[in-house]
């Protein structure tokens, strides 16, 4: 089936450092959606994309969908410790028919250091 | 908008009993909605999609019998773990689909329901 491989697992920065991570597959996706999940609590929508190529930024976050449609990238600007949580990348393959159910990363895991 | 509102947020319940996790969309109506498992430190896994008035579509490998799906309103729908083991201990999440064009659907998550089965 379908997978995605998010990279990096883990990352221990220090304040105000720019942050990467992206995610790749060897299928096609149709839509890439980053999350971040704080324990305890279910994911929250961080950016969406719906065309390849698009670049889309939210705040100090931007996010694109690659040109190929088989990998996406989440940079996070000048960190602060309340980005700490775990990111997650989501597709949504042109496979999924009418359910249009969604793939998961394995999350990277975001730590900062004040 | 767009608001998926989970309940409850934490359980324990023993062994051999039966628990019920709601998912409502609160501002939207949600023909689709999605239930998830996630262990600590992974990732999430779909267990079945939910569609309002017809049976859900469960993911291989898990249990129908044992984790019943209702979605019987456009903004209701329920996991019941049924026979509750200590192993179906975990954090459940379930999703809504926002949207009525294929290629714009939005995906929002309930805040989770932490199961304890002692």
């Amino acid at each position: 089936g379908q997978q995605l491989n998010q990279s990096p697992q883990s990352m221990f920065i220090q304040e105000g450092e720019d942050v990467s991570m992206n995610c790749t597959s060897s299928s096609i996706f149709n839509t890439w959606l980053w999350y971040k999940q704080e324990p305890g609590e279910g994911p929250v929508l961080l950016i969406a994309l719906y065309k390849a190529g698009e670049l889309t930024s939210n705040g100090r976050l931007t996010a694109q969908f690659g040109i190929t449609r088989k990998d996406s990238f989440l940079n996070i600007s000048a960190s602060i410790p309340s980005d700490v949580g775990i990111y997650f990348c989501a597709g949504r393959g042109i496979y999924g028919g009418s359910q249009g159910n969604l793939i998961f990363g394995k999350g990277t895991k975001l730590s900062v250091k004040p | 908008g767009a608001v998926v509102s989970q309940h409850p947020s934490w359980v324990i319940c023993k062994s051999g009993t039966s628990v019920k996790i709601e998912c409502r969309s609160l501002d939207f109506q949600a023909t689709t909605m999605f239930w998830y498992r996630q262990f600590p430190k992974k990732s999430l896994m779909l267990m079945a999609t939910s569609n309002e008035g017809s049976k859900a579509t469960y993911e291989q490998g898990v249990e129908k019998d044992k984790f019943l799906i209702n979605h019987a309103s456009l903004t209701l729908s329920t996991l019941t773990v049924t026979s509750a083991h200590p192993e179906d201990s975990s954090f459940y999440i379930c999703s809504a689909r926002v949207g009525q064009v294929f290629s714009n659907y939005g995906y929002t998550f309930g805040s989770g329901t932490r199961l304890t089965v002692v």
